[in-house]
């Protein structure tokens, strides 16, 4: 049971323009979800949360939205840079207050200069 | 200060034998925990354990798989008589707290031969 869906495998973006990663969920218990953004042959690091209680939250290049009546998530980075060529994925965790967190299937962006 | 160190970075096995992946988390980190990611996959929770106790495996298959987290040392993740489904990468994650940002290794790489 995929509680946590990123339907876009991959994604290509001009550099300087705007990168917008999407992620559905099902299980409306989620109270807060986590970006995390992976290099090959490394760890996921922590990007940028947002609690269920709000729907906008911004860090310098990074917004995420969230539209809790849809069950939706996205991710916007702009400007784009080379640098965030990564593949991202979404996260919630489950299970209580403990970091178990169910992983979306990730998003390979690639920005093109 | 030190991120989450996994050992081996990569691990070739042939199918039968037993694979033990370890993780030291971070300095002052007292939470641990595995995660799965398949080829073309999100990561899959597996374990979380504090020192000498296991605290979740529901996510840990129910053969061949164990882990621990002794007093002294590092975490390991054992797999006994590995197959070839067990080819996958391995990631260890600790916190500082129950509820604290996880910060992830760089990964253990399973092949089964």
């Amino acid at each position: 049971d995929q509680q946590v869906k990123q339907n876009s495998p991959s994604l290509s973006v001009q550099e300087g323009r705007i990168s917008i990663l999407n992620c559905d969920y099902t299980n409306s218990m989620f109270d807060y979800f986590l970006w995390y953004k992976k290099y090959p042959a490394e760890g996921p690091t922590f990007l940028i949360s947002i609690s269920s209680i709000k729907d906008k939250n911004e860090d310098g290049r990074f917004t995420v939205f969230l539209n809790k009546s849809a069950k939706h998530l996205s991710l916007h980075i702009v400007p784009s840079q080379p640098g965030d060529s990564a593949v991202y994925f979404c996260a919630a965790p489950f299970g209580g207050g403990a970091q178990k967190l169910v992983f979306g299937q990730g998003t390979r962006l690639t920005i093109n200069p | 200060n030190a991120g989450v160190m996994q050992n081996p970075r990569h691990l070739v096995r042939r199918r039968g034998q037993e694979a033990r992946l370890r993780c030291s988390p971070m300095k002052g980190h007292s939470h641990v925990y595995w995660y799965r990611q398949l080829p073309e996959e999100g990561l899959k929770f597996m374990v979380y354990l504090q020192k000498e106790n296991i605290i979740d495996e529901s996510g840990m298959p129910k053969e061949r798989f164990s882990a621990e987290f002794p007093k002294e040392g590092p975490s390991i993740l054992r797999i006994q008589q590995v197959v070839r489904g067990d080819s996958a990468a391995y990631f260890c994650a600790s916190s500082p707290t129950y509820t604290g940002e996880l910060f992830f290794g760089e990964g253990s790489r399973l092949t089964v031969l």
